[in-house]
C-alpha cells in the first residue's frame, strides 16, 4: 500500500523569509501525482501545487515550487517569500491514477511570524 | 454548483443516535469521494464513487457506515449507532474523471458524537 509521510509536524517561518516542508513517499508504481494541498482553519483543501512523476521538471506556481527527487521518493514544497496568508496546515497527497483516491500524509502546520 | 457544498458543516449526536451527512458536488463531476478526518490528523479515505456505482469502500471504518449515490449526483454518509469514535471532520471531494482530474473538496462536516 502507498504511504506518504511528513515529518515535520509543525513549523515556522519569518514573514518574507523561505521555507521547506518535507514529503516522501513509498510505492511501487512507475507513474503516479503528487500533490501539495493547504487546509485552512475553514477546513477547506485547496490545491496549491502538483506534480507527474513522469515530468522531470520540478512545479512552480508563483511563490510555491517543489522539489521532485523520484529515485528518493521524496517530494518537498518550498514556500518563498512567506506571507501571513500562508499560515495553514499543509498536507503532501499522492495518487496513482485518476480513479484511484488521494492518499494523505499527516500534514505540517505552518505559522509565519510577522 | 460553484464548488462542493456539503451540508450541515456542524452536527452534534448522542451516541447511538444515527446521522446522515450530505454532499453535492460540483455539476458534472463523475468521481465523488468521502474521507474522514480526525482532530490533528490527514484525511483517511473513506469510500468512492464513479457516478452512481460505488467502485471502492474499503476505507469505511465498520458496516455502521453506510454511502450511497443514487442518481450519480448528490451523495449521503449515513452512520448509524454513532459512537465517541466516529467523531470527525467528514470531507468529500468530486473531480472530472479525466486523469489529470484535482480533487475539488467542500469545507466537510464536523461531526461530535456525545
Amino acid at each position: 500500500a502507498q504511504t506518504v509521510t511528513q515529518s515535520q509536524p509543525e513549523m515556522s517561518v519569518q514573514e518574507a523569509e523561505t521555507v521547506t516542508l518535507s514529503c516522501t513517499y513509498d510505492t511501487s508504481e512507475s507513474d503516479y501525482y503528487l500533490f501539495w494541498y493547504k487546509q485552512p482553519p475553514s477546513r477547506q483543501m485547496i490545491l496549491v501545487i502538483r506534480q507527474e512523476a513522469y515530468k522531470q521538471q520540478n512545479a512552480t506556481e508563483n511563490r510555491f515550487s517543489v522539489n521532485f527527487q523520484k529515485a528518493a521518493k521524496s517530494f518537498s514544497l518550498k514556500i518563498s517569500d512567506s506571507q501571513l496568508g500562508d499560515a495553514a496546515m499543509y498536507f503532501c497527497a499522492y495518487r496513482s491514477g485518476r480513479n484511484t483516491p488521494l492518499v494523505f500524509g499527516k500534514g505540517t502546520r505552518l505559522s509565519v511570524i510577522a | 454548483g460553484a464548488g462542493v457544498s456539503q451540508s450541515p458543516r456542524y452536527k452534534v449526536a448522542k451516541r447511538g443516535q444515527d446521522v446522515a451527512l450530505r454532499c453535492d458536488p460540483i455539476s458534472g463531476h463523475v468521481s465523488l469521494f468521502w474521507y474522514q478526518q480526525a482532530l490533528g490528523q490527514g484525511p483517511e479515505f473513506l469510500t468512492y464513487f464513479q457516478n452512481e456505482a460505488q467502485l471502492d469502500k474499503s476505507g469505511l471504518p465498520s458496516d455502521r457506515f453506510f454511502a450511497e449515490r443514487p442518481e450519480g449526483s448528490v451523495s449521503t454518509l449515513k452512520i448509524q449507532r454513532t459512537q465517541q469514535e466516529d467523531s470527525a471532520v467528514y470531507l468529500c471531494a468530486s473531480s472530472s474523471g479525466r486523469a489529470w482530474g484535482e480533487l475539488f473538496f467542500g469545507s466537510g462536516t464536523q461531526l461530535s458524537v456525545l
